[in-house]
């Protein structure tokens, strides 16, 4: 199957501080990028869908200003968190969108605590 | 009420045993079904796609979809311990691949020696 990659793949951080997490499409172009965020013993939750070339769909509840998405080319998509405080602390989830195929592949995740 | 259930586990059978795992859905929008297998602190892992009802399979896993019943199954025959994970239905109301998918809580599977 199709490659995604994540990374970090584990960070920890300081309250406060900015995080960036990268995905990329490996083996393939991927127009169309999905975030999710997965708590422990629960399902993925989509954060936003990330259009390459254009601004990121939010769904609702989830804070734009705070979770920077930038799908600058058509194999990489990074989401920042901005100003992270211990309940944003997760499992952060990448998806790319293959359009060659009617599916999505998954990254390995980033797990971020922070401190 | 959820648009997605799943039983969510755990489900523990021994090898070599037939394991059914079952969502059920409310939106009968959705046309398109995955499985996916997720291990502890990994991503989820396509396992299985279907767009109509009746059966799909591939090696040891079916995936049947009953569009009347708003009822999806996954079969694994002949389960080992490496099929040990939490499996996760998903849904969209049009191609997966470039929309939305609903996923379930995911059931979590031990198959034990």
């Amino acid at each position: 199957g199709a490659v995604v990659s994540q990374h970090p793949s584990r960070v920890i951080c300081k309250s406060g501080t900015s995080v960036k997490i990268e995905c990329r499409s490996l083996d393939f172009q991927a127009t169309t990028m999905f975030w999710y965020r997965q708590f422990p013993k629960k399902s993925l939750m989509l954060m936003a869908t990330s259009n390459e070339g254009s601004k990121a769909t939010y769904e609702q509840g989830v804070e734009k200003d705070k979770f920077l998405i930038n799908h600058a080319s058509l194999t990489l998509s990074t989401l920042t968190v901005t100003s992270a405080h211990p309940e944003d602390s997760s499992f952060y989830i990448c998806s790319a969108r293959d359009f060659t195929k009617e599916t999505q592949y998954f990254g390995p995740g980033t797990r971020l605590l922070v401190l | 009420q959820k648009e997605v259930e799943q039983d969510p586990g755990p489900l523990s059978v021994p090898e070599g045993a037939i394991v059914s795992l079952n969502c059920t859905y409310s939106n009968s929008a959705f046309q398109y079904f995955m499985w996916y297998r997720q291990y502890s602190r990994k991503g989820p892992e396509l396992l299985m796609y279907t767009y109509s009802s009746g059966n799909k399979e591939d090696g040891r896993f079916t995936a049947q979809v009953d569009k009347s019943s708003k009822y999806i199954s996954l079969f694994i025959r002949d389960s080992q311990p490496s099929d040990s994970a939490t499996y996760l239905c998903a849904m969209s109301v049009v191609a997966g691949g470039g929309n939305k998918l609903t996923f379930g809580t995911g059931t979590q599977l031990k198959v034990e020696l």
